[in-house]
This record gives structure tokens, C-alpha cells and sequence, in this order.
């Protein structure tokens, strides 16, 4: 079974950029899903299928994916955002696969 | 509205088996599979399969396979999550979650995503 990589923090200025990315070799064909969790709290769908947002999402939030990494980018970085961040994806197998990546804490400075 | 209610704290005792329920409502059961997925203290998630109400089909992750069974009563539309042989290790929140799922709307395709609230396992002797 494969493996979604993802670093283990990320820190950012209020009002900057974070840029979290996600890789396995599966991406290349496979789509991948961002969630935010906030301690006690659920997780929370900011992608699917790489780059859409459901409704409710604010569009400084978006995804990308470009071969093997898919990236979450969270412009305009506000305190809220600290928390931590989730990728996920699903392997195209018989049983199908899905996965999740190790995860990711934003520090908001 | 959906909803996916997953049942109070457990304390449980090393090598003894949990079972933690998630009530669904608010929609037609064979919709969705039921996910189930860990949250360990200082871990990320971890998917450890689904239970597809339809017809009972159940797929485990590879890591949870020997110990892991998911049953459900869709009489009173509730799904279980039975974990064997439980250590210290599996001290974790669990939750239920339909996932992602690509749903008809008046706007074209929307995505829809329902988490239960999680229930958190201790294990210690």
C-alpha cells in the first residue's frame, strides 16, 4: 500500500502564505482531499479532487496538484488557521484503498 | 440534516475488545459507506476501512485487519466498530465519517462530507 507524505509543521506570519504539500506516487493519477482539524473538534473538508472547494470554504483556501505532490495553500494567514491540516486520498485497488497523510500543524506566529 | 452520532468516552482494559456505535440519520443508510477513522495523541488520522450499509460489505485497512469488525442493526440505523485485543496504543479518538461523497444538486455536483463527533478510548490497566 502506498504512503502520503506530508511534513510535520509549517509556521507563517499572520497575512502571509502557507504552502502545505502532500506526496506519494499515487497522486499522479489519484485525487487528494484537504481536511483542517481543530483540537476537539472533527475534521473539516477544505478540498476534493485536488482543487474545488465545497461550499462554505473562503477562497484564500486552495489546493493544487502537479505529478506525485499535491499542495494546500492557505493565503492571507489568519490565527484561526492554526490547526492541523490533513491530506487524503484514495488507492484505485480491488479492495480500494483509502489513506490519509501524517499530518500537518500550522503555527501562526 | 445528517447526522452521525457516535456514543460517549470508554475506558477499557489492556487485551479486552470495545465496541463504540455511530446512529445515523437524516438520510438514506446505503448512500454512503460508513468510514471509520483513528486519531491517536500526537498522531495523524488513520483509515481503518468502512462498513457499506447496502450490503454489508466490509473493507478493513491492513493494519487493523486481525482485530477490527464492523457490524451494524439498520433496523435503528446505527453502525458498530468492534476493536479486539486493545493495548495502550490504541488509546485514540474514533470517528465515524461518510467521507466524500459527489451528490446531485440544482447547481450540478456538490460535495458532501459528514463526521460524527468522535469518541475518545482509553486503554489502560
Amino acid at each position: 500500500s502506498y504512503k502520503l507524505t506530508q511534513p510535520p509543521s509549517v509556521s507563517v506570519a499572520p497575512g502571509q502564505t502557507a504552502r502545505i504539500p502532500c506526496s506519494a506516487d499515487a497522486l499522479s493519477n489519484q485525487y487528494a482531499y484537504w481536511y483542517q482539524q481543530k483540537p476537539g473538534q472533527a475534521p473539516l473538508l477544505l478540498i476534493y479532487k485536488d482543487t474545488e472547494r465545497p461550499s462554505g470554504i473562503p477562497e484564500r483556501i486552495s489546493g493544487s496538484s502537479s505529478g506525485t505532490i499535491a499542495t494546500l495553500t492557505i493565503s492571507g494567514v489568519q490565527a484561526e488557521d492554526e490547526a492541523d491540516y490533513h491530506c487524503h486520498s484514495a488507492e484505485d485497488s480491488d479492495p480500494p484503498n483509502w489513506m490519509f497523510g501524517g499530518g500537518t500543524r500550522l503555527a501562526v506566529l | 440534516d445528517v447526522q452521525l452520532v457516535q456514543a460517549g468516552a470508554e475506558v477499557k482494559k489492556p487485551g479486552t475488545t470495545v465496541r463504540l456505535s455511530c446512529k445515523l440519520s437524516g438520510y438514506n443508510f446505503i448512500d454512503y459507506y460508513i468510514h471509520w477513522v483513528q486519531r491517536a495523541p500526537g498522531k495523524g488520522l488513520v483509515w481503518m476501512g468502512f462498513f457499506d450499509p447496502e450490503d454489508g460489505k466490509t473493507v478493513y485497512a491492513e493494519d487493523f485487519q486481525a482485530r477490527v469488525s464492523f457490524t451494524a442493526d439498520m433496523s435503528s440505523g446505527t453502525v458498530y466498530m468492534d476493536l479486539a485485543s486493545l493495548t495502550s496504543a490504541d488509546t485514540a479518538v474514533y470517528y465515524c465519517a461518510t467521507l466524500v461523497n459527489l451528490v446531485s444538486s440544482p447547481n450540478g455536483k456538490v460535495a458532501v462530507d459528514y463526521w460524527g463527533q468522535g469518541t475518545l478510548v482509553t486503554v489502560s490497566s
